[in-house]
Order: structure tokens, then C-alpha cells, then sequence
């Protein structure tokens, strides 16, 4: 299997503007999480689906960012408008659930708002 | 709720060194301990993991046994190297609970030559 899938790997844009960043995760993974990581704050839980519902959102910071997953092999989160401060390395991981806790992870997309 | 706690870093160690990097939990349940580790530029990855209270998982020259009497999972390695250096955390799944993982922070370990 290839993995999971992000796209893209880095994105360089100016406050204000749309980004949506996609993940793929690995075919037969029930669960899909999105995860943000920084260096003031660590790993920080977004949100998380299974079987393509959104199950807990609570992470998500604010109204600006949404995600979704239309199907069993496509995810996005999108932040509208971006500000400075959503600069960091966005996760995209999965797990095949079933009670063995272990997930799998992209490589992440780098995301910087100027 | 559950929680990780894991030590600080950097850790810094010249190369061939013992490394530990200590982890303790608390957790309600059942969990299952996993340590995953972030080398620079990449996502994490599993390294290994232990299901129950005294097994040992082990992987790469790594291991960690699962303590349940002193809530601990610390992370061994006996003689590191160079390419060992990268982010390592701990992190726990109960079994009997939400099952989604809690991470630790993560500690940073950087081996010199």
C-alpha cells in the first residue's frame, strides 16, 4: 500500500486567502484523523471521522476551518480566511480501528501564511 | 481523562550512549502503549508498542515494557546512533474507551557523532 497521501506537501500563502489541504488515507482504514502540529503547542487533535462521519470536532480552533470526507478514500480541511497565525505542519493519519490504537501517518503538509 | 506525560528534552547524548526516555500514563481503563517517532521532515511512525501490562515490545534496538504498577513506559535503547536523532512520543489507545490515541508531548533527541 502507498501509505497516507497529502497534498500538497507545502503551501505558501497570504492571510486572507482559502487553503485546502487533501489527504488520502489507506484503502480499509475505518478511521480518519487531522492533526496540527506546532512547536508552541505540540500535536493537537482536530477532529476525527469514522467511516467518513465527523465524530468529534472539537479540536478544530474556530469556524474558519472545516473539514470534510465525502468518501472512503478522500478527506480535506480547509481553512477560510487563513491568518498567520495557522502556520504549521498539518497530519492527515488513519487506523484501521478495530481497537488496536495504532495509527498511520502522512508526511504532512507544511502550510505558512505570510 | 487520559493522559501522557512524557520527559522533557532535548536530550542530547554522543553516539553509542544508553538512552531512556521516560513516559508514565494515567488512564481509566485498558490502554495500549505505543511509542512513535518523528524523524525531521517527516510524519510519525509506529515504533512499537506493548497491548498489556508486562509485555515488552521492541523494535529497531528499542524497547519499552509496559508497567502497570508504576504507570510506566519508558524507552530504552542501548547504544544509539546518529540516526536515531528525531522526536519520540508516547502515546496510549484504551482499548474499552474512545479508543483514540493520547499523545505525550514528544522529546527530542539529538545523538552527536
Amino acid at each position: 500500500d502507498a501509505g497516507v497521501i497529502q497534498s500538497p506537501r507545502h503551501e505558501v500563502t497570504e492571510m486572507g486567502q482559502e487553503v485546502t489541504l487533501r489527504c488520502k488515507p489507506i484503502s480499509g482504514h475505518d478511521y480518519l484523523f487531522w492533526y496540527r502540529q506546532t512547536m508552541m503547542r505540540g500535536l493537537e487533535l482536530l477532529i476525527y471521522f469514522n467511516n467518513n462521519v465527523p465524530i468529534d470536532d472539537s479540536g478544530m480552533p474556530e469556524d474558519r476551518f472545516s473539514a470534510k470526507m465525502p468518501n472512503a478514500s478522500f478527506s480535506t480541511l480547509k481553512i477560510q480566511p487563513s491568518e498567520p497565525r495557522d502556520s504549521a505542519v498539518y497530519f492527515c493519519a488513519s487506523s484501521p480501528g478495530s481497537g488496536a490504537g495504532e495509527l498511520f501517518f502522512g508526511e504532512g503538509s507544511r502550510l505558512t501564511v505570510l | 481523562g487520559d493522559s501522557v506525560t512524557q520527559m522533557e528534552g532535548p536530550v542530547t547524548l554522543s553516539e553509542e550512549a544508553f538512552l531512556t526516555i521516560n513516559c508514565t500514563y494515567t488512564a481509566t481503563g485498558y490502554p495500549s502503549l505505543f511509542w512513535y517517532v518523528q524523524y525531521p521532515g517527516e510524519g510519525l511512525q509506529l515504533l512499537l508498542k506493548a497491548t498489556k501490562a508486562d509485555d515488552k515490545g521492541s523494535n529497531k534496538g528499542f524497547e519499552a515494557t509496559y508497567r502497570k504498577e508504576t504507570t510506566s513506559f519508558h524507552l530504552e535503547k542501548g547504544s544509539v546512533q546518529v540516526s536515531d536523532s528525531a522526536v519520540y512520543f508516547c502515546a496510549l489507545s484504551d482499548q474499552r474507551g474512545s479508543y483514540i490515541p493520547t499523545f505525550g508531548r514528544g522529546t527530542s533527541l539529538i545523538v552527536h557523532p
